[in-house]
């Protein structure tokens, strides 16, 4: 079956600018998570959902970085006057249930320039 | 807090020779530790988990790890390494609800011909 998707793939943006990431996960998956990856480091864990209720947000490294999954599917990951520290590998992933194994996208590359 | 160290950033094997990749972590409660590799452009994909059961966990792809609580080690290994082996490897340990992952900084494996 299909796995996480995640869209864009790529995206470059000026400094300033907000960002939308999108995240579509596993059918069925009712947990989803969003992870930020600085390159030559580990993911780091940002926030993550149990349907369309965000559990933990405290990865959220500043009040310019927001989600949400208002349907219990799809989720967006928001970045408002993007910063070039924002600059990483965004990931998304989905697990069946609380707890339990977490699945992976492929990633989107956000570079702000 | 739980964290997990990688011990080695860059790991060079020979095509047919054993494959070990250290890990150590550090847990104030019982773990669940995972094995993610990374292959270029693509997203990261479980290798294997221990969450308490036999203390010797087997993986895709001929990789397996051990749980040594004496030593708080995971250590990745396999028999004999195979070109497409080459990737990233990370060990992660989960939060005590096992929503959170922990990633270690990552290990590059290269096999050589």
């Amino acid at each position: 079956g299909a796995g996480v998707s995640q869209s864009p793939r790529y995206k470059v943006t000026k400094r300033g600018q907000d960002v939308a990431l999108r995240c579509d996960p596993i059918s069925g998956h009712v947990s989803l998570y969003w992870y930020r990856q600085a390159l030559g480091q580990g993911p780091e864990f940002l926030t993550y959902f149990n349907y369309e209720a965000q559990q933990d947000k405290s990865g959220l490294p500043n009040d310019r970085f927001s989600a949400e999954r208002p349907e219990g599917s799809i989720s967006t990951l928001t970045i408002q006057r993007t910063e070039q520290r924002d600059s990483a590998m965004y990931r998304c992933a989905s697990s069946l249930v609380m707890a339990a194994t977490q699945y992976f996208g492929p990633g989107t590359r956000l570079l702000v320039l | 807090a739980q964290s997990v160290t990688q011990l080695d950033s860059h790991v060079s094997v020979s095509e047919g020779t054993p494959v070990l990749l250290r890990c150590n972590y550090s847990s104030s409660y019982s773990p669940s530790l995972f094995w993610y590799v990374q292959h270029p452009n693509k997203g990261l994909q479980l290798l294997l988990k221990y969450t308490s059961a036999a203390t010797l966990v087997k993986g895709i792809n001929g990789f397996e790890a051990e749980f040594k609580k004496s030593e708080t080690s995971f250590h990745l290994t396999k028999p004999s390494a195979h070109m497409s082996d080459a990737a990233e490897y990370f060990c992660v340990v989960s939060d005590q609800y096992g929503n959170k992952l922990v990633f270690g900084a990552g290990t590059i494996l290269r096999v050589k011909s």
